[in-house]
C-alpha cells in the first residue's frame, strides 16, 4: 500500500507570496491533518479534514487555510507569506475514526520544506 | 503556549544501555499520550501510546510510563540499539482529534 505523499518536497518563496501544498493520503483514509514543524516549537497542529469538512482547527491565523477533495486529497494554502512561515509542513492521514488516532494509526508524509526569503 | 514539553533536546546513550526520554504536559484533560520516532527526511512514525487510565504500557523494547499526578511521561528503550538513533516526539491528545506535540529529543545510540 502506498504511503502518504506530499508535493512539492521543497519550495522557496518570497515574503508576500502565497503557496499551496498538496497531500495525498493512504488509499481508504478519509482524515488528513496538517502540522507545522519548526525548530524549538515541535509540531504544531494546523487543522484536520474529514470527508471534505474541517473537523478540527489549531491556533493559526486565517492566512493558513485548507481544503479536502472528494478523493480525500488535501491542499493547504498560506497567503501573504512571512519569514516565520519557513518550516516543514507535514500531513498525516488516518481512517478517520477517533479511536484510530490514539492507537497510532496516523501516518505521516515526508513533509514539504518551505523556505520564505 | 507549549502544553507538551520535552526539556532535553538531545540524549546520548551507549548501545545496550537504557535510554530514558522524558516529557511533561500541563493540561490535565489530555486523555491519550503517544510517542513518535522521526528519521531525517521522513515523517514521524508511531511508536507506542498509553491511555490516561493506565500508568504503564510495554511493547517489546519500548515501555511508556505515565505519572498523572506529576503530569509526566517517559519512554524507556531497553536495550538501546544504534538503529534507535532518531528524534523522538511525545504527543498528547486533547479534545476531538487535536494532538499537541513536544519539541522532540534527538537520541544518539553509540555503538
Amino acid at each position: 500500500k502506498a504511503g502518504v505523499t506530499q508535493t512539492p518536497r521543497y519550495l522557496i518563496k518570497t515574503r508576500g507570496q502565497q503557496v499551496t501544498l498538496s497531500c495525498s493520503p493512504i488509499s481508504g483514509h478519509r482524515s488528513v491533518s496538517w502540522y507545522q514543524q519548526t525548530p524549538g516549537q515541535g509540531l504544531q497542529f494546523l487543522f484536520e479534514y474529514f470527508s471534505e469538512t474541517q473537523r478540527n482547527k489549531g491556533n493559526f491565523p486565517g492566512r493558513f487555510s485548507g481544503r479536502q477533495f472528494s478523493n480525500s486529497r488535501s491542499e493547504m494554502n498560506v497567503s501573504t507569506l512571512e519569514l516565520g512561515d519557513s518550516a516543514l509542513y507535514l500531513c498525516a492521514s488516518s481512517l478517520g475514526s477517533r479511536g484510530a488516532l490514539v492507537q497510532g494509526e496516523q501516518f505521516f508524509g515526508p513533509g514539504t520544506r518551505l523556505t520564505v526569503l | 503556549d507549549q502544553q507538551v514539553k520535552q526539556n532535553s533536546p538531545s540524549l546520548s546513550v551507549q548501545e545496550g544501555r537504557i535510554s530514558i526520554l522524558n516529557c511533561d504536559y500541563t493540561n490535565s484533560m489530555f486523555d491519550y499520550f503517544l510517542w513518535y520516532k522521526k528519521y531525517p527526511a521522513e515523517g514521524p512514525t508511531f511508536l507506542i501510546s498509553i491511555s490516561s487510565i493506565k500508568d504503564k504500557n510495554e511493547d517489546g523494547r519500548f515501555t511508556v510510563f505515565l505519572n498523572k499526578s506529576a503530569k509526566h511521561l517517559s519512554l524507556h528503550i531497553v536495550p538501546s540499539q544504534p538503529g534507535d538513533s532518531a528524534v523522538y516526539f511525545c504527543a498528547a491528545k486533547g479534545t476531538g482529534n487535536q494532538f499537541y506535540f513536544g519539541t522532540g529529543t534527538s537520541l544518539t545510540v553509540i555503538p
